[in-house]
């Protein structure tokens, strides 16, 4: 069974940069596209970031100056580096796997909360 | 960039059918997921490729899509269905392709 688990800084101070990783365990890393997804307090589901199986990224548009992922195959890791944050970027955030063909959401980890604040 | 409208909340009693929307421009022509959030949880799939259920999701759960609306259908609500539920799609048309509605509360009354 794929399982997912995002680790990092519950709190972060404004204008640093936050750093999550999502450890992959249970099944391949390789050949599947990842994502991460963050959600506000009471509010939807964003997608902020995207990287393919063959590593081309897609960021959402209003972080795309900020945002940066990555994966390492041989840790296992999927990586997300947020810079210059603020209170805005307070949320749960998730990581995911795409399932290759149609695209949706199959495996979800946890996540974890991400408190911006001095 | 794609945008998928969801009406903010449905409320159905116990044993009635629940049915939440989700709008977009041709969404018909795409793969529409459907999942499931509890309060404190982490999402979970009930429902990928407009009408396909994930091991494990009861037959109660359902879906469809067509012109420009995608569906889940929920038969029989429980007491236990009550969560939000988010549409998405993938779209290689937006900036960034994972697409999600803006969330519709079940409430069962």
């Amino acid at each position: 069974q794929v399982q997912l688990q995002e680790s990092g800084p519950g709190l972060v101070k404004p204008s640093e940069t936050l750093s999550l990783t999502c450890n992959v365990s249970g099944g391949s890393i390789s050949g599947y596209d990842w994502t991460w997804i963050r959600q506000p307090p009471g509010k939807g589901l964003e997608s902020i970031a995207h990287i393919s199986y063959i590593g081309s990224t897609n960021y959402s548009p209003s972080l795309r100056s900020r945002v940066a992922i990555s994966l390492d195959r041989t840790k296992y890791q999927l990586s997300l580096k947020l810079s210059s944050v603020t209170a805005a970027d307070t949320a749960v955030y998730y990581c995911a796997r795409l399932e290759y063909g149609h695209y949706s959401l199959d495996y979800w980890g946890q996540g974890t909360l991400v408190t911006v604040s001095s | 960039s794609y945008v998928l409208t969801q009406s903010p909340s449905v409320s159905v009693a116990p044993g009635q059918t629940a049915r939440i929307t989700c709008g977009g421009n041709n969404i018909g022509t795409k793969s529409v997921h459907w999942y499931q959030q509890k309060p404190g949880q982490a999402p979970v799939l009930v429902v990928h490729d407009d009408s396909a259920r994930p091991s494990g999701i009861p037959e109660r759960f359902s879906g469809s899509n067509s012109g420009n609306t995608a569906t889940l259908t929920i038969s029989r609500v429980e007491a236990g269905d009550e969560a939000d539920y988010y549409c998405q799609v993938w779209d290689t048309s937006s900036d960034h392709p994972v697409v999600f509605g803006g969330g519709a509360k079940l409430t069962v009354l």
